[in-house]
């Protein structure tokens, strides 16, 4: 079964600038979270999708946004670029279903460097 | 989600059994403890997962405390590939989906 695929794995934008990240979550899984992590501040939770709606949303300003498609492929899209954005963007995908425990399995992440 | 708290660096010699330990006392009942590795610049690859029995996968076998308090991680033949940071997170079913992690244990596995 192929895993969970992030596109592109390198990016470098500039302050100011918008960036889009794709995840492809593993077949059958409808649910996609996505983290960010930096060296200051670890692994955080950004938010999560299931069937196209956000079910769960992380401490993050209004900038970062998401959105996930009816083959559970999601994107999460980053506005106005900060230094700070500069992270490996991490999704994850797992079954999505509630009452039992749902294992996540991520993808490679997507390396976003900020100028 | 429960707090845990790990040691920052752990070293095993090649061949020997890893044993990590994380310390999970605010845990309440409905919460699992779960295990998380990352190898440098990867994604976090999951381990195992338990509730209150010790579980045992082909990876890993999971040792939670009768008091649920804390649990330790074994790896039962260490290789140079298991180096990684290793997390223990603490949640239940309807955080499985938005893990909290923390600063993790660094595992150095050494010839």
């Amino acid at each position: 079964k192929a895993g969970v695929t992030q596109t592109p794995r390198y990016l470098i934008k500039t302050r100011g600038q918008q960036v889009t990240l794709s995840c492809s979550p593993i077949s059958g899984h409808r649910s996609v979270s996505w983290y960010q992590q930096t060296p200051g501040q670890g692994l955080q939770f950004l938010f999560e999708y299931f069937s196209e709606t956000q079910r769960n949303k992380g401490n993050f300003p209004g900038r970062f946004s998401g959105r996930q498609f009816s083959n559970s492929r999601s994107e999460m899209n980053v506005s106005t670029l900060e230094l700070g954005d500069s992270a490996l963007y991490l999704c994850a995908s797992s079954k999505g279903q509630r009452g039992f425990t749902d294992t996540q399995y991520f993808g490679p992440g997507t390396r976003l460097t900020v100028l | 989600d429960a707090k845990t708290t790990q040691p920052p660096s752990m070293d095993c010699a090649e061949g020997r059994a890893a044993n990590l330990p994380c310390n999970h006392s605010t845990i309440s009942g409905n919460e699992y403890v779960y295990w998380y590795r990352q190898i440098h610049s990867q994604g976090p690859q999951y381990i195992i997962h338990g509730l209150k029995n010790n579980e045992t996968n082909e990876m890993a076998s999971l040792i939670i405390t009768e008091d649920r308090k804390s649990s330790t991680l074994i790896l039962p033949h260490a290789t140079l590939r298991d180096t990684a940071v290793y997390y223990c997170i603490g949640g239940d079913t309807g955080t499985a989906s938005k893990l909290t992690f923390g600063t993790g244990t660094r595992l150095q596995v050494t010839l």
